[in-house]
């Protein structure tokens, strides 16, 4: 069966720091993958998507990147965050029919 | 882009009441997903419709595709506490390239008073 694991699980950075979260999936090959970000616990706003090792789409212009080092790992990145960037960051995996969600990052910029 | 109508955006019921929130669109979906997410964790796949006028259960839930390709419904019967939390609809862009993109209706929030 496939899992999909993100880390950390909670984070408190300063402003102005680097951010680095990760996501790995198993059991599946060749996966599409997400990047969301959730604020107050409500929408889900699509941030990045991968289609292939080194394929990123971004949804959103902002001071976030994305990158795909490997088939089934999905990196999400800043060099240096905003008070805004605080939210819910969710990784998924899918088809084109489904996705799935990982556990979530909670990051607060401070 | 196409979005996603969801109702209503949130609920306040007591315990062992039957629940109903429904998704409707201008254009046509040819899959329907349903998810809840509990407070602090990642969205849950509960239900996937893929055929018109489809109707499945999964426990207490149950849910259908419009027979329009336009809407969505989610029940819920004999409400429990474990079911607070947000219940999203979801379909798959269609069309312009977007095909691996889902839109999301904004959620249900949904509460139960024991």
């Amino acid at each position: 069966s496939q899992t999909i694991h993100q880390w950390p699980a909670t984070l408190v950075q300063p402003v102005g720091s680097p951010l680095s979260l990760e996501c790995t999936v198993e059991g599946t090959s060749n996966p599409n993958l997400y990047w969301y970000r959730q604020a107050a616990g409500r929408g889900l706003q699509l941030l990045f998507y991968s289609v292939g090792i080194g394929q990123i789409s971004s949804e959103v212009p902002q001071n976030l990147s994305a990158s795909r080092p490997q088939d089934r790992q999905f990196i999400l990145s800043s060099k240096k965050l905003l008070l805004s960037d605080s939210g819910f960051y969710l990784c998924a995996w899918g088809n084109t029919d489904t996705q799935y969600f990982g556990p979530g990052t909670r990051l607060t910029v401070l | 882009g196409q979005q996603l109508n969801q109702s209503p955006q949130s609920m306040f019921i007591q315990e062992g009441e039957d629940v109903s929130m429904n998704c409707t669109s201008s254009s046509i979906f040819n899959t329907w997903l349903w998810y809840k997410q509990d407070p602090g964790e990642g969205p849950v796949l509960l239900i996937a419709l893929y055929k018109a006028g489809e109707l499945t259960s999964n426990g207490r839930l149950t849910a259908q595709f419009g027979i329009t390709r336009k809407d969505s419904f989610l029940n819920i019967s004999a409400s429990i506490p474990s079911d607070v939390g947000i219940y999203f609809c979801a379909g798959p862009d269609v069309g312009g390239g977007s095909n691996y993109k889902l839109t999301f209706g904004k959620g249900t929030l949904l509460t139960v008073n024991p």
